[in-house]
């Protein structure tokens, strides 16, 4: 079973729809984060969270939110889709006291299309 | 300026040859450098990193840090069909903050 789970894989929706990314782990560890990537301009970081009290903007949080329910689980939210947010979308997990240091794992991948 | 910056390629490399990927980064402070490899549709992996000046090697893989000149790169020798991918150099700017930043990425293809 994979460590880090995310639902859906894929999702096609329209222009004002709100929809919202799930995001599992059964790793154990604290930290979780999402991301988008687009093609040209890499991994950028949208949220992170490093316990379930602690939630922290990344560098283009603007259009989305979050929700840390659990240690485990970390969802991401558009309010109101846009095209622009069309990408795809991880989440990862790390554990500070892991043996690799700042490893981060990550999900399969969301493939996210607003039309 | 980007804070992570790589060549997007892609480059092209024989099989058995050495592959060699550059990464510079602008943040002075920066204490972690990591190597991901992404296959296409894939999620990243974790395959090297490294803290301190220097080179570090995990089989055929070698970091080298050059903290005085903001670069870090990749050398994988013996270069096989299976390490197309595209690598990805991140970055964190203090130890036990996992807050990454990425850079774009470099494509790789393994020429048989």
């Amino acid at each position: 079973d994979a460590d880090v789970t995310q639902t859906p894989r894929n999702r096609i929706t329209k222009t004002g729809k709100r929809i919202m990314l799930e995001c599992s782990q059964t790793k154990g560890h604290d930290r979780m984060y999402w991301y988008r990537q687009d093609p040209g301009l890499g991994l950028r970081l949208i949220y992170y969270s490093f316990d379930v009290k602690d939630i922290n903007k990344g560098e283009i949080s603007d259009g989305y939110s979050v929700s840390r329910q659990a240690q485990a689980k970390f969802s991401l939210s558009l309010e109101s889709a846009i095209p622009n947010q069309t990408a795809l979308y991880f989440c990862a997990t790390s554990d500070r006291t892991g043996g690799r240091g700042d490893e981060q794992f990550f999900g399969p991948g969301t493939r996210l299309t607003v039309l | 300026q980007k804070e992570v910056e790589q060549n997007s390629g892609p480059l092209s490399v024989p099989e058995g040859a050495i592959a060699s990927l550059n990464c510079t980064y602008s943040d002075r402070g920066s204490q972690s450098f990591f190597w991901y490899r992404q296959y296409s549709g894939k999620s990243p992996e974790l395959i090297m990193f490294i803290y301190s000046n220097g080179d570090k090697e995990d089989g055929r893989f070698t970091a080298q840090l050059n903290k005085a000149s903001q670069y870090v790169s990749l050398l994988i020798r013996d270069s096989q069909p299976s390490d197309s991918a595209t690598y990805l150099c991140a970055v964190t700017s203090n130890f036990g903050n996992e807050k990454l930043t990425f850079g774009t990425g470099t494509r790789l293809t393994i020429i048989p």
